[in-house]
């Protein structure tokens, strides 16, 4: 069945520095989203991704959805103490309705 | 998100024990699901529901069942509960249009041990 891998599972960063967690899926996706848990919270959206090769961006965060869309990556510029938490990606795999996520990227920012 | 809610918050109980976790929603979505997860592992999908009468069996599905009896609640069953299904459980909901197509919204989870 479809699996997504997140590289990698930990990183620890000090504070301004950027931070890249990389999602790669075994088959093609129609889309992907990218979430982030807070430690103790829920998972909560920040982006959803659809076109081959497409570029969003929120603030200091860049997202980037692979050509093949088969892999997608979350930049963080100039980390700060807010971004602490667990970074996942969840793919829906072309010609299915359910989101596969990630084994997540937990980041802790060291001030 | 507040819309998104489930009881318990934390349950603790012993192998071999029925139990069911809940989840009641006021966003009007028609898709809900239920997830665990797992250090390490991630979220894995284990029901989801398009409408009240569908019913979709995800990644994990063996151990639990599920009863989606409204639109608005979606409920997990532990027929026998096992050590191994000690994890966090996650209910969320999407919807099918609009410019949130698709986002997931996440309830606050409850905390599972089985002794």
């Amino acid at each position: 069945g479809q699996q997504v891998m997140q590289i990698p599972q930990y990183q620890h960063v000090q504070e301004g520095e950027d931070f890249t967690t990389y999602c790669n899926s075994s088959t093609t996706l129609s889309n992907i989203q990218w979430y982030k848990q807070r430690p103790g919270g829920h998972p909560v959206f920040l982006i959803q991704l659809v076109k081959s090769g497409e570029v969003k961006k929120q603030k200091r965060l860049t997202f980037q959805f692979g050509e093949a869309k088969k892999n997608s990556s979350l930049h963080i510029t100039a980390t700060q103490t807010t971004d602490v938490g667990t970074y996942f990606c969840a793919g829906r795999a072309s010609g299915t309705y359910k989101y596969i996520f990630g084994t997540g990227t937990r980041l802790k920012v060291l001030a | 998100d507040a819309d998104v809610t489930q009881t318990p918050r934390n349950r603790i109980t012993k192998t071999g024990k029925r139990i069911m976790l809940e989840c009641s929603q006021t966003k009007g979505h028609d898709r809900m699901y239920w997830y665990r997860q797992d250090p390490g592992l991630g979220l894995r999908l284990i029901y989801y529901s398009f409408d009240v009468k569908d019913i979709n069996k995800g990644e994990i599905s063996d151990g639990y069942s599920v009863s989606r009896q409204a639109q608005a609640k979606f409920s997990l069953s532990l027929e026998s509960a096992i050590p191994n299904q000690t994890a966090l459980y996650f209910c969320a909901t999407s919807d099918t249009s609009g410019r949130a197509k698709e986002t997931q919204y996440f309830g606050p989870g409850t905390r599972l041990l089985v002794l």
